[in-house]
């Protein structure tokens, strides 16, 4: 069955610390991979996704993602985190449009 | 250029009521998905529309149902409302069921199901 596991719910670090946010999927062909953004009261902005290619990937606002097939991950990156991070981050799989599968989402608090 | 807008922004229904949700996709786009957003559970797809046609939907019964328009504008609707569809309804939008089309969403309506 195909799914996305995104194991911690929540995360906190500090302003200015580096960001890793973990995103595990099963899928049964070679996956589109995305993560969205979505900050309070908004909808989701994506932020970077990969089809094919290098398998480091860089999107918005500082973001990187990194795909590893052999470990069926997609984690996301930030060396550097803001106070604007704060918001709740997605990851998604699948073919896109309606076979897009959604992650149970990781919300990131910053700390002064 | 206008992004995907949704209407109303809440919604306060009771039991049993419906409830109708609104959506504009982005100029030029075709297709139009609704998910929910429940608490704690990511968003769960609803259905998916395109060209006025539903062309799938997510694993809800069939009171969640809606309809896309000419102007490819879409609505949702719920009936016979139950305490647990209280959730955010997000409305994305493509330029047509390409499979790699990232989605372009909404900032949702909040029901509010008492």
């Amino acid at each position: 069955a195909q799914s996305v596991t995104q194991p911690d719910i929540h995360i906190t670090v500090s302003e200015g610390a580096s960001l890793e946010l973990r995103c595990n999927y099963s899928y049964g062909a070679t996956p589109y991979l995305f993560w969205y953004v979505q900050s309070p009261g908004q909808g989701l902005q994506l932020l970077l996704k990969y089809f094919s290619g290098d398998t480091l990937v860089q999107g918005i606002k500082g973001f990187e993602a990194e795909f590893k097939r052999s470990q069926s991950s997609f984690n996301l990156r930030k060396p550097s985190v803001h106070w604007s991070d704060a918001a709740e981050y997605f990851c998604a799989v699948g073919a896109g449009g309606f076979k897009t599968i959604f992650g149970a989402g990781t919300r990131l608090f910053v700390k002064a | 250029e206008a992004g995907v807008t949704q209407s109303p922004t809440h919604l306060i229904k009771t039991r049993g009521q419906q409830a109708t949700l609104r959506c504009s996709p982005i100029s030029g786009h075709t297709s139009v998905y609704w998910y929910q957003q429940a608490l704690g559970l990511g968003l769960q797809f609803l259905l998916w529309y395109d060209e006025g046609e539903e062309r799938n939907r997510g694993n809800f019964p069939p009171r969640f149902s809606g309809r896309q328009f000419p102007n490819y504008s879409s609505e949702l609707n719920v009936n016979a409302l139950e305490l647990e569809d209280s959730a955010l309804y997000l409305c994305a939008s493509s330029l047509g069921g390409v499979s790699n089309e990232k989605l372009f969403f909404g900032s949702g309506t909040q029901l509010s199901v008492l």
